[in-house]
């Protein structure tokens, strides 16, 4: 049983473009957490989301971040116009049910997003 | 927002020695989790407390909830240089987001 698979590993963008991250949960799991992590320090929660639906985006920043985990693929992490202060690594953790302490979150390797 | 603070920030200590790494907050948490984290990878989920007072042994890690669940503690024993990581500690709430402490960089010299 595959794990949380998470791509590209490493992007690379220079500023003002645009960056998408693709996150595929572990199988039978329909739900999915996008987390920030930038260099020493923990990871910031950023949305939470299930099939074709935001539940809760408290951690999103306002501007140019979007989220999505249509019916059919990956859930994928979208940003617009980076900028450097975006560089960090964005991980996704996906569950069977919504998180609860009976319910395990396991997380993808990650993608380290460089912006030039 | 809850906060997760963690101690030490950093910790170097030579292979064989035994070491604790501290979790806090000022919020009590429905449970508690621990977790590593190696270079280039996502966290790894060691241990799950719940029960305020709780100990739990992961072979030469012992992780313990404190009794008011609003603080947690991980001690290993006889360092070895494969427990090298970054070890964090991540609380949920009520409302079931996880919140990730700070986190502790242990590296164990052999």
């Amino acid at each position: 049983n595959a794990g949380v698979m998470q791509n590209p590993r490493h992007l690379v963008r220079r500023r003002g473009q645009e960056a998408r991250l693709r996150c595929s949960p572990m199988k039978g799991h329909s739900h999915v957490y996008w987390y920030r992590q930038l260099p020493e320090e923990g990871l910031k929660f950023m949305v939470y989301l299930q099939k074709e639906n935001i539940i809760d985006e408290s951690g999103m920043p306002k501007e140019r971040f979007s989220a999505e985990f249509p019916k059919e693929g990956p859930s994928i992490l979208r940003i617009q116009q980076v900028v450097r202060g975006d560089s960090a690594a964005y991980f996704c953790a996906s569950s069977p049910t919504r998180a609860s302490y009976q319910e395990t979150q396991y997380f993808g390797p990650g993608t380290r997003l460089l912006v030039l | 927002t809850q906060l997760l603070e963690q101690s030490p920030q950093f910790l170097s200590i030579q292979e064989g020695e035994n070491l604790t790494v501290y979790c806090n907050s000022s919020s009590v948490f429905s449970s508690l989790q621990w977790y590593r984290q190696e270079p280039g990878e996502g966290p790894v989920l060691l241990v799950t407390v719940v029960t305020g007072g709780e100990v739990k042994k992961l072979k030469r890690l012992t992780f313990q909830f404190g009794d008011a669940r609003k603080d947690s503690s991980l001690h290993i024993t006889a360092a070895q240089p494969g427990d090298t990581g970054l070890y964090l500690c991540a609380g949920l709430f009520g409302n079931e987001k996880l919140t990730f402490g700070t986190g502790t960089r242990l590296t164990i010299i052999p």
